[in-house]
């Protein structure tokens, strides 16, 4: 089975509301995890990331926070806008030349007006 | 180029057909992965290179499935006698550096949407 999983495949929010996307690996020895945001027809496009040496990382109006005790990933959105609407995944890696991220199911997003 | 690029975007195939898609990494990545993305799923690896050598090749479903990249950088991914369960879409990405970590993330390209009918 996957390593990566999300708690909910869909979110609704209105805009300017704040989003908290979730989600739960499996793998101890992961060591690396990435947000991606994949809009319809495009490929998933980097986020943010974090090493597990880290248990919170800011960006630009994300966050992403890191559990490792109970292998869980979170992923927060500021003031949300319409144009945060799309699938979001959440992948993770070991830190080992060759490795491919393993990527969860994803959450779509969908921000009302 | 700028970005990954991938050809064609969308293929239809009859039941049986070949189909090989290409993927144009960034220029002078290193490495080079094939994902496979069903509807409604997260993206699944098929395979990876560095360079032009092929390290692992543990995701390809079945021996219908084959990519090379003859010289490290522009690779295909071929796909013989396809079936309907091979309907998806094939995403390449690439990297700079030899393994994915905070200074070498992967870069996506759009996709070829592959249909068996």
């Amino acid at each position: 089975g996957e390593s990566v999983g999300l708690h909910l495949p869909t979110l609704s929010v209105q805009e300017g509301d704040n989003s908290i996307i979730n989600c739960a690996y499996s793998n101890s020895a992961s060591d690396y995890f990435i947000w991606y945001k994949q809009e319809s027809g495009k490929g998933p496009q980097f986020i943010i990331d974090i090493r597990s040496n880290m248990d919170k990382r800011q960006g630009q109006r994300v966050t992403v926070l890191l559990n490792k005790t109970v292998k869980h990933l979170s992923l927060q959105i500021a003031a949300t806008q319409p144009g945060d609407s799309a699938v979001y995944f959440c992948a993770e890696n070991i830190n080992q030349a060759g490795t491919a991220l393993i990527f969860g199911k994803g959450t779509t997003l969908s921000v009302s007006s | 180029g700028a970005g990954v690029s991938q050809s064609p975007r969308y293929k239809v195939a009859k039941r049986g057909q070949d189909v090989a898609l290409r993927c144009d990494p960034i220029s002078g990545h290193v490495s080079l992965f094939w994902y496979q993305q069903a509807l409604g799923q997260g993206p699944e690896f098929l395979t990876y290179f560095q360079n032009e050598a092929q390290l692992d090749k543990s995701g390809l479903p079945s021996d219908r499935f084959f990519a090379e990249r003859p010289e490290g950088s522009v690779s295909t991914l071929k796909i013989q006698r396809t079936q309907q369960e091979d309907s998806a879409v094939y995403l390449c990405a690439s990297s700079l550096r030899g393994h994915v970590s905070g200074a070498n993330v992967l870069t996506f390209g759009a996709g070829s949407r592959l249909t068996v009918l």
